[in-house]
């Protein structure tokens, strides 16, 4: 099977600092995704790729940025960490011949 | 407004019993997914579902893409059901793949 790797688990910025976060996949999966999860408010979705090298914006890509470097990795980046910000990032991926979703662990964003 | 609106947002079962989540969508949309989040806060797909219904031990899941909802009904439940459900819509053609999620419903089953 594969796996969904997020780096890093735990992330701690300060007020105004651009911070990445990456995802890695080998399922071989072409759509990735970017979700944020705060509490109450369930995934909103930031950012998909749909093959390579291709952007889809979701309803809250507002203060990010996201690369697909490769099929594998999947980037997302905070461009201006705002203060006592406080989420947990998701990453997934699609199987394109069942639809379904498979999911990372989360990278939780902490702003000093 | 929300694309997805899951209801309720939390739920109290007594074991043994069930009961129905659910989830409405503003637009027409293809295929709906449903997720529990682990322990570990995971999320981990139950069903995907494009039309019909799917039913997997004591879940059951239905989706009417024309009707505009989809249901999750949890039979006999067990305290190792308690957490927090999921179900995610996928959009139409004009933009395929976008996974729009609901806000979760919190299922706590009480011995």
């Amino acid at each position: 099977g594969g796996i969904i790797t997020q780096t890093p688990k735990f992330l701690i910025g300060q007020e105004g600092q651009k911070l990445t976060l990456k995802c890695q996949q080998n399922f071989n999966h072409d759509t990735m995704y970017w979700y944020r999860q705060d509490s109450g408010k369930g995934l909103r979705l930031i950012y998909y790729s749909i093959t390579e090298n291709d952007l889809q914006k979701g309803d809250l890509s507002e203060g990010y940025d996201a690369s697909r470097e490769k099929k594998s990795s999947f980037s997302l980046t905070v461009t201006s960490a705002q203060k006592n910000e406080m989420a947990v990032f998701l990453c997934a991926s699609r199987q394109g011949n069942t639809g379904q979703l498979y999911f990372g662990e989360g990278s939780k964003l902490t702003v000093l | 407004g929300d694309q997805v609106e899951q209801s309720p947002s939390a739920l109290s079962l007594h074991e043994g019993t069930g009961s129905a989540l659910r989830c409405n969508f503003t637009t027409t949309m293809r295929a709906v997914q449903w997720f529990r989040k682990n322990s570990r806060g995971s999320l981990i797909n139950l069903f995907y579902l494009a039309s019909g219904t799917k039913e997997n031990g004591r879940l059951k899941s239905a989706f009417d893409s024309k009707e505009r909802y989809s249901t999750l009904h949890i039979r006999d439940a067990q305290l190792e059901d308690s957490g927090t459900y999921f179900c995610a819509a996928e959009a139409g053609d004009t933009n395929a793949y976008k996974v729009i999620f609901g806000k979760g419903t919190h299922l706590h089953v009480l011995p």
